[in-house]
């Protein structure tokens, strides 16, 4: 089925591990995004990538690395993983000239 | 910047009776509008958006919501609500595509409960 697909669905990791969450699309959409979502706090963006070779932060980048040398690709990296960054994590994406977005199912991520 | 405030964390309501999810936001310019649905354990679904023109919106599942610019407002409503409305519900607004950065800014979510 055509939309945003999220790898793994759930992860944990211990204090100082690094890994990677992938997000791909192939709806050919120019704009993806990397929300994080914590309990009361709603959804924060995180990065976001405009169209490929082009990235930049969000509200809450600190301790979180992207690139985006696909259109189709746009993975999240945690270099040393923190309990802070433990939640569930939303990849996201859009059209150029459209406002909607189209959201993966998500990845859980607890950090020990 | 914008921001989103979404006054109610939770709300609680009968089978069948009526509700009104209300969200404010706050922008320096034109924003688009949107209430997003969260089920259980699932991803984001759009129930419906404004970008211009109508000021009342309608969506799927029997929800509609009202754009007011002057109480910036965009509370969301459904007139009979099911067991299986029951869910998390976010308000988010954006800015037009080139008006600056990408992405959506989130309320922090209106739990909706339905009570048998």
């Amino acid at each position: 089925n055509a939309g945003v697909t999220q790898t793994p669905k759930f992860q944990v990791l211990k204090t100082g591990q690094s890994m990677t969450l992938q997000c791909a699309q192939d709806m050919n959409h120019e704009y993806m995004s990397w929300y994080r979502q914590d309990p009361g706090m709603g959804l924060r963006l995180i990065h976001y990538s405009v169209g490929a070779g082009i990235t930049d932060q969000g509200e809450v980048p600190n301790g979180y690395n992207v690139s985006r040398s696909t259109t189709e690709d746009f993975p999240l990296r945690l270099l040393s993983a923190a309990p802070s960054q433990t939640s569930v994590y939303f990849c996201a994406s859009r059209q150029t000239g459209t406002s909607g977005y189209t959201f993966g199912s998500g990845t859980r991520l607890t950090v020990v | 910047a914008q921001s989103v405030t979404q006054l109610d964390s939770q709300v609680p309501v009968f089978e069948e009776a009526p509700v009104e999810l209300r969200c404010n936001y706050s922008s320096s310019v034109s924003v688009y509008l949107f209430w997003y649905v969260q089920y259980p354990n699932q991803g984001l679904q759009l129930l419906l958006k404004y970008l211009s023109g109508s000021t009342l919106v309608k969506g799927i599942n029997g929800f509609e919501a009202e754009f007011n610019k002057s109480q910036t407002s965009f509370h969301l409503r459904k007139p009979s609500v099911h067991i299986s409305d029951t869910a998390e519900y976010f308000c988010a607004v954006t800015t037009p595509a080139g008006g600056g950065a990408d992405g959506l800014t989130f309320g922090k979510g209106t739990h909706l409960i339905i009570q048998p």
